[in-house]
């Protein structure tokens, strides 16, 4: 079954740091999305990308935060001037059709900035 | 917004009964819902996806009800296996915007006792 890769699986950084955050989606693919869960809470959405652009934003993700497709398979989450609230398992998702389809999450990538 | 609500947060059972767990969503206004699997410190998987149209969802031992218009959702696990523990997420879009973002529950923690 085709399934969404993410790399790395941990990382720590230091406070103050850029992290690159990067995902492969599966092949067909049209929708991409990162979510983030912070230890003991919700899973809670940070961006869709569609058409390479972003088509929907949460609060959590101001100008610290950009996505990009470089190159047609992956799709990256930067985090710039890292903090210590960040810390937390960030998920990479993709879908085919948009709202009707469900997901399907990557095995995320858990992120520790001390 | 829309507020996603998973009761009872933690639930053990003995191997072989008959399980529901519950999901309740304070905007009723849903597109679709999806049941997630998450195992410790690992990915979502998809279970099952039921769209606003429809009453439930079945995939082997796994049935997911819907009734919209009073703001619930079930999952019932039938016979369960040890191999069913983990934290089970409920996840709805809502029809209130045009993104496709999902709404997560906090999730029941299930501990399938052999």
């Amino acid at each position: 079954e085709p399934e969404v890769t993410q790399t790395p699986s941990h990382q720590v950084t230091q406070m103050g740091q850029e992290v690159i955050l990067r995902c492969v989606p599966i092949s067909n693919h049209l929708y991409f999305y990162w979510y983030r869960q912070i230890l003991g809470q919700k899973v809670e959405f940070l961006v869709s990308f569609y058409n390479n652009e972003i088509s929907e934003k949460s609060e959590i993700f101001d100008d610290q935060f950009s996505v990009e497709r470089p190159d047609g398979s992956n799709f990256t989450l930067k985090i710039r001037s890292t903090k210590l609230e960040d810390s937390a398992m960030y998920f990479c998702a993709s879908g085919y059709r948009g709202r009707s389809d469900g997901y399907t999450f990557g095995s995320g990538t858990r992120l520790t900035v001390v | 917004k829309q507020e996603v609500t998973q009761i009872p947060a933690a639930l053990s059972v003995p191997e072989g009964e008959n399980l529901v767990l519950n999901c309740s969503f304070t905007d009723s206004a849903i597109y679709n819902l999806q049941w997630f699997r998450q195992d410790p410190g690992k990915g979502l998987t998809s279970l099952l996806l039921i769209q606003s149209s429809q009453r439930e969802q079945t995939s082997g031992r796994l049935n997911a009800s819907l009734d919209k218009s009073s703001g619930r959702s079930t999952l019932y696990i039938a016979a369960s296996q040890p191999g069913d523990s983990a934290t089970y997420l409920c996840a709805v879009r809502t029809t209130a915007n045009t993104g496709n973002q999902f709404y997560f529950g906090t999730g029941t923690s299930l501990t399938v006792i052999p």
